[in-house]
């Protein structure tokens, strides 16, 4: 079945820093890669996705970026602000369809 | 519009007793997610339901539970026979079939709790 793993699985940041999370994953038909953040004792809630067709997407400040030759995917957050503070998973679909498998999530602590 | 619903929103039941999960997708998404997820953990994958399809049961972890869509809107969760590990989170999704909107959407979660 296919494997997802990311890394860290905690990141602790002071704010203002930059954060990065890398997401890699097996299956080769995978076609979708999004990012959700669930905030503590809330639901998880996509916050930037990306298509295999394109390299990099922006959104203020996250961004991902996606190698699909190497099978990894990551999230950029720039000028990191507590409210950043939260678990992060990743999710690629699985063969190219609309089910998604989400990764053990990535704790990150943002400090004033 | 309205959200993912769930019901209820906090479950307390005793060991050997069956608990019944109720999602109300967002009106008009053919897809539907069943997800586990544990104490500071990730969300574990159950079930998916596709239109018209049958479902996708992969992710079940025993016979103990299965799930049901009715009238491709309302889905159920049913785990019989509960045993303390199977005390979660248990959250719903749901999202478009079209491959270009996969965006899932969350409900807020049945906490399950069995003693």
């Amino acid at each position: 079945g296919e494997n997802v793993e990311q890394h860290p699985s905690t990141l602790s940041v002071q704010e203002g820093d930059s954060a990065v999370i890398k997401c890699t994953y097996s299956d080769s038909a995978s076609n979708y890669f999004p990012w959700y953040k669930q905030e503590l004792g809330k639901r998880p809630q996509l916050i930037i996705d990306i298509r295999s067709n394109v390299g990099e997407k922006k959104d203020q400040r996250i961004a991902v970026t996606l190698n699909k030759t190497a099978k990894h995917f990551s999230l950029h957050i720039t000028e990191t602000q507590p409210e950043d503070s939260a678990v992060y998973f990743c999710a690629p679909n699985v063969g190219g369809y609309n089910k998604l498998i989400f990764g053990a999530g990535t704790r990150l602590a943002v400090h004033p | 519009g309205a959200g993912v619903s769930q019901s209820p929103s906090n479950k307390v039941t005793e060991k050997g007793k069956d608990v019944e999960l109720r999602c109300d997708p967002i009106s008009g998404h053919t897809a539907l997610y069943w997800y586990r997820q544990s104490l500071g953990q990730g969300l574990e994958f159950l079930i998916y339901f596709q239109g018209n399809s049958a479902p996708d049961k992969s992710g079940l972890p025993s016979d103990r539970f299965s799930a049901e869509r009715t009238g491709g809107s309302v889905s159920t969760l049913t785990i019989q026979r509960t045993q303390q590990e199977d005390s979660a989170v248990y959250l719903c999704a749901s999202s478009f079939q079209r491959g270009d909107q996969e965006t899932q959407y969350f409900g807020p979660g049945t906490r399950l709790l069995v003693l």
